[in-house]
This record gives structure tokens, C-alpha cells and sequence, in this order.
């Protein structure tokens, strides 16, 4: 069963370092999401690309956060220099178009941890 | 503004129990809500999702959900717990108007007892 795959499952970091993960959606899955779930609440929407295109990233931390999925396949999610606060599970989601009624596929997440 | 409420934080149950787990919803129109669960360390697997049509649906592992569109919500139902059933459980809105990016609940933490 084709799954969504991400990397590093666990990362450890210092603050003021740069982190990135990696994300590989569903084969043929045009939109990719990438939301961050601190402990203890649900997740919440980071950026969503259309193919390549960023569709929403308003609630992305743009002056350390930034993301791209350049050929409209795989994604990199980077923040640079991260601080204590980015410490959450970071995960991956993609679906066959941006429709609510289309469902999402989770990936693992990758957990950080920010010292 | 787009919301899921999920009033408990744990529930715990013995097993073979029934279980409802409960969320509410602030959406201005028609809205498609969806389960998911959450183990340990783990990403989300939808148990369930409504769009339209009846109101009750089934979803995977013996789940169940009803939406009742008069009081906002889409509470979660099974009636016989089994342990592995203990995990994370997240309510969630698609915003269809917004990419289809979903909204969650806080979630609900579920332990089942022997």
C-alpha cells in the first residue's frame, strides 16, 4: 500500500541551528500539506502547495520557516534558526486534489526537539 | 471562524466497554468532518469521514460516527472497546473553500482498562 514517506523520523537540535525535513507524498498525489502538531493539541495547517505552488502558508513563520516542493513531487521543510518553541511532531500529509472531500494521507511525522 | 471542540481531553474505559468520544464544530456551511487516530509516535489514520447523505456512517476497525447537523456535531461511537484501541483521537473540519485543509480538535486521549 503506497504510504507517505518523511525524514528523519527524529531530529535533536540545538536552538539557533538549521534543521530541514524531508517529505515524499503518494505517487500521484498533486497536493501536499505539511502541519505542525505541538504536544498535547491537534495538528495545524503550516503550507499546502498545489503541484509546486504554494496554495496557503498563512500560517507559516516566515521570517524562519520556509518550504518548497520545486517539481511538484517531494518537499523539504526548513527552518533556520530554530528556537525552543518550534519543539513539535511535524507531519506530512498529500491527497489527489485540494477537495475537501478528498482524503488526506498521513506520513509518520518527524519529531523535533529543540534544546 | 472555522472551529472543532473535542470537551475531553482523556476518557478512560474497560474494555468491552462502549465508547463515545464527542466533537463540535463552528462552521458556516455545510461541513465535511472527518476521525482520525493517532498512536504513539505515530502519524494519523482516518477511521471516518462524512460529506453528505446519511448522517450515520461507518468507518474502519468498528467505528462509527452520526452527524447531527441541529446540535454541531459528529460524536464518535463503538460498542466494545478492545485494547489496542487505546490512542489519540482528533476531530476534524475540511474548509473547502480553503484548499481542503482541515481544522482539528484538540483531541481526546483514550485508555482502556483491563
Amino acid at each position: 500500500e503506497a504510504e507517505v514517506a518523511q525524514s528523519p523520523r527524529y531530529k535533536i537540535t540545538e536552538k539557533s541551528q538549521a534543521v530541514a525535513f524531508w517529505c515524499d507524498p503518494i505517487s500521484g498525489h498533486a497536493t501536499l500539506y505539511w502541519y505542525r502538531q505541538i504536544l498535547g493539541q491537534g495538528p495545524e495547517l503550516l503550507v499546502q502547495f498545489q503541484d509546486e505552488s504554494v496554495v496557503d502558508d498563512s500560517q507559516l513563520p516566515k521570517d524562519r520557516f520556509s518550504a518548497e516542493r520545486l517539481k511538484g513531487v517531494d518537499s523539504t521543510l526548513k527552518i533556520q534558526p530554530a528556537e525552543l518553541g518550534d519543539s513539535a511532531m511535524y507531519l506530512c500529509a498529500s491527497s489527489w486534489d485540494p477537495g475537501s472531500d478528498n482524503e488526506q494521507f498521513f506520513g509518520p511525522g518527524t519529531r523535533l526537539t529543540v534544546l | 471562524a472555522q472551529s472543532v471542540t473535542q470537551p475531553d481531553i482523556h476518557i478512560t474505559v474497560s474494555e468491552g466497554a462502549s465508547l463515545e468520544l464527542r466533537c463540535n464544530y463552528s462552521y458556516g456551511a455545510t461541513p465535511y468532518l472527518f476521525w482520525y487516530v493517532q498512536s504513539p509516535g505515530q502519524g494519523l489514520q482516518l477511521l471516518l469521514k462524512y460529506f453528505s447523505g446519511d448522517t450515520l456512517v461507518q468507518g474502519i476497525k468498528g467505528f462509527e460516527a452520526e452527524f447531527k447537523r441541529s446540535q454541531s456535531s459528529f460524536n464518535l461511537r463503538k460498542p466494545s472497546v478492545h485494547w489496542s484501541d487505546a490512542a489519540e483521537y482528533f476531530c476534524a473540519v475540511g474548509i473547502y473553500n480553503q484548499g481542503g485543509k482541515l481544522i482539528f480538535g484538540q483531541g481526546t486521549e483514550l485508555s482502556v482498562k483491563p
